[in-house]
């Protein structure tokens, strides 16, 4: 099965920072990957799919990129609304599976 | 409104069973695959099951293969989890979540979870 490693496990930023986490998968998914974001005691919410679409509604300061093993979501300005836990997800194939998360603060 | 509704979590002996229904509103349930996803408490997403639009398929994690079942009744808009055999391990918020229309395997809307416990 593939494997999904997000980096770094946690970070903390100060408002207006570029944040970027990072996602790799042990096998190439082509763009078949999606992003979350889950405030505490929140429902995830889809942020951006196929690596780099951002989903109806969500800010224009959150991006993704990359394709095959290697993926990036960046918050261009970090907002104090921002402070969450972020996965990534693979879909290419079944079984789908999350990384194990991100959890953004600021400092 | 637009919106996915969990219910049937509590409190399980291990060994014990639990069915979760899904109760869907607000779009064409039959055009949508469905998922369960699960997170035990302070952890990360794990995804559990998976059906699509038809319900003639399903998938399942290693973890719950064997133990757990998953369907629909496009009738009724409710999806269902059938879970057997439970073990402390399977104590965790499930989510039910849809993936949009084209068979693409990502989740768009997502329940608020149903708590199920899992201890003597």
């Amino acid at each position: 099965d593939i494997q999904m490693t997000q980096s770094p496990s946690s970070l903390s930023a100060s408002v207006g920072d570029r944040v970027t986490i990072t996602c790799r998968a042990s096998q190439g998914i082509s763009n078949f990957l999606a992003w979350y974001q889950q405030k505490p005691g929140k429902v995830p919410k889809l942020l951006i799919y196929a690596a780099s679409s951002l989903q109806s509604g969500v800010p224009s300061r959150f991006s993704g990129s990359g394709s095959g093993t290697d993926f990036t979501l960046t918050i261009s300005s970090l907002q104090p609304e921002d402070v969450a836990t972020y996965y990534c997800q693979k879909y290419n194939t079944f079984p789908w599976a999350f990384g194990q998360g991100t959890k953004v603060e600021i400092k | 409104e637009v919106q996915l509704l969990e219910s049937g979590g509590g409190l399980v002996q291990p060994g014990g069973s639990l069915r979760l229904p899904c109760a869907a509103s607000g779009f064409t349930f039959n055009s949508h695959a469905l998922s369960w996803v699960r997170q035990a408490p302070g952890k990360g997403l794990e995804w559990v099951s998976a059906i699509p639009p038809g319900g003639d398929k399903s998938w399942y994690a290693d973890s719950v293969k064997g133990r757990f079942t998953i369907s629909r009744d496009n009738s009724k808009n409710t999806l269902y989890l059938q879970m057997n055999s439970l073990r402390a391990e399977d104590t965790a918020l499930y989510y039910c979540a849809r993936s949009p229309q084209g068979l693409s395997w990502y989740f768009d809307l997502w329940g608020r979870g149903t708590l199920v416990t899992v201890s003597s």
